[in-house]
């Protein structure tokens, strides 16, 4: 069966210091691959998705990054982190062809202070 | 611009009775919608989903309403039980409308769903 995992699951983070989320996904190959963010107040925001190793396309203007090093592998960054970069983030995945339903991992919880 | 809304944030029931939690859209070209729930801690999990085609769609205690002239839907949960307490996302995307949206679900803000003993 497939699983999902991300780490770290929670996170403390000054402003203006890096950031790096890292996803795998098992048990499965070529699976599309998402990051989203669950700001307070707000629902889940698809922040980036890749269909394919090193191909990233980015749903909203920020301060962070994504890249798909291996196949099964998506890493969420940012290179000085902002206050408003707090939040609940989720690595998803999704099957080849079935574009709509997608499976996310347990959730990093990101605090800038 | 919040093109999918979920206006109560809570809803409390009793166990046995039915639970309905609405989700309003704005985007008249979303042609596919969904149910996440998702407990504390852990990521949301797919419920059920239902294309713009049909009007209902039954999985069980879950049954999914769309009414596409008033562009809203809703999730029914009968009987509704204590382990259904948890947080409800609506979600919806353009599956059909050509090309691929590769999962750009837009998500509601969710509904607090507490089901009491």
């Amino acid at each position: 069966s497939q699983t999902i995992h991300q780490w770290p699951a929670t996170l403390v983070q000054p402003v203006g210091s890096p950031l790096s989320l890292e996803c795998t996904v098992e048990g499965t190959s070529n699976p599309n691959l998402y990051w989203y963010r669950q700001a307070a107040g707000r629902g889940l925001q698809l922040l980036f998705y890749s269909v394919g190793i090193g191909q990233i396309s980015s749903e909203v203007p920020q301060n962070l990054s994504a890249s798909r090093p291996q196949d099964r592998q998506f890493i969420l960054s940012s290179k000085k982190l902002l206050l408003s970069d707090s939040g609940f983030y989720l690595c998803a995945w999704s099957v080849q062809g079935d574009l709509y339903t997608i499976y996310f991992g347990e959730g990093s919880w990101l605090t800038v202070v | 611009d919040q093109q999918v809304k979920q206006n109560s944030p809570s809803l409390s029931v009793q166990e046995g009775r039915i639970s309905i939690l609405n989700c309003d859209y704005t985007n008249s070209m979303f042609d596919y919608f969904l149910w996440y729930k998702k407990y504390p801690a852990e990521g949301p999990t797919f419920l059920i989903s239902i294309s713009s085609i049909k009007d209902k769609n039954e999985d069980g205690r879950f049954t999914v309403f769309l009414n596409k002239s008033a562009k809203h839907l809703s999730l029914h949960i009968v009987p509704s039980q204590p382990g259904d307490s948890a947080v409800y996302f609506c979600a919806a995307t353009l599956a059909f409308a050509g090309g691929t949206s590769y999962g750009k679900l837009t998500f509601g803000q969710g509904t607090i769903l507490t089901v009491h003993p």
